[in-house]
């Protein structure tokens, strides 16, 4: 079957660094996303990675390693604007997102 | 990048009446659109996929004739929540992908259904 994984909720520090992961099984795979939603809001889309490695996008990074089904998001200097969820969503063979629940994150000052 | 827009954005109704949500792409064309559920604290669950001019495809669970989509252009899908009832309350969310890009999916901004 296919199942996405993810922590359902991480506190940070606010200027801290945190690090959200996620393992997937896809039934083939067409890359890995990344979105942040805020609470009553539609997601907004943060990565996308299809070849392992780090993407970096400012004070966000996304990794992918295919061999493992595995990705991290990282967040830097961490702002209270960053506590959202962030939800992991893997791309199958017909090209449809298979999400996961989502982590919470909270920040504290 | 590209637009997605949804309306209502919010909407309240009486149990038993039918409720329409809009999604439009405003500066692509959309040949695949999405919908998806959203209860609160849950994340995204897929209802259905509509392809432009064909029949949507809907998720197992998910009644085909409660929940009518039509996607008659390629810019317009519209989801109808036929006789509501309040279990139908929840957030409901389209995305819009098109032709040339399979990976690429644009949200709209959701509508957020409230049935008494």
């Amino acid at each position: 079957g296919q199942n996405i994984d993810q922590p359902t909720e991480m506190t940070a520090t606010e200027g801290a660094i945190v690090q959200i992961n996620c393992t997937y099984q896809t039934s083939g795979f067409n890359g890995l996303f990344w979105y942040q939603q805020h609470a009553g809001e539609a997601p907004t889309f943060l990565s996308y990675n299809v070849l392992d490695g780090l993407e970096e996008k400012g004070r966000f990074s996304s990794f992918l390693s295919r061999s493992k089904g595995y990705s991290y998001l990282l967040l830097k200097e961490l702002q209270m604007k960053d506590s959202a969820s962030y939800l992991c969503a893997g791309m199958d063979s017909n090209y449809q997102l298979i999400w996961g629940a989502g982590t919470k994150l909270i920040i504290k000052p | 990048g590209a637009v997605v827009s949804q309306h209502p954005s919010r909407v309240i109704c009486k149990s038993g009446t039918s409720v329409k949500i809009e999604c439009r792409s405003l500066d692509f064309q959309a040949t695949t659109m999405f919908w998806y559920r959203q209860f609160p604290k849950q994340s995204l669950m897929l209802m259905a996929t509509s392809n432009e001019g064909s029949k949507a495809t809907y998720e197992q669970g998910v009644e085909k004739d409660k929940f009518l989509i039509n996607h008659a252009s390629l810019t317009l899908s519209t989801l109808t929540v036929t006789s509501a009832h309040p279990e139908d309350s929840s957030f409901y969310i389209c995305s819009a992908r098109s032709g040339t890009s399979q990976e690429t999916q644009y949200f709209g901004p959701g509508t957020r259904l409230l049935v008494l």
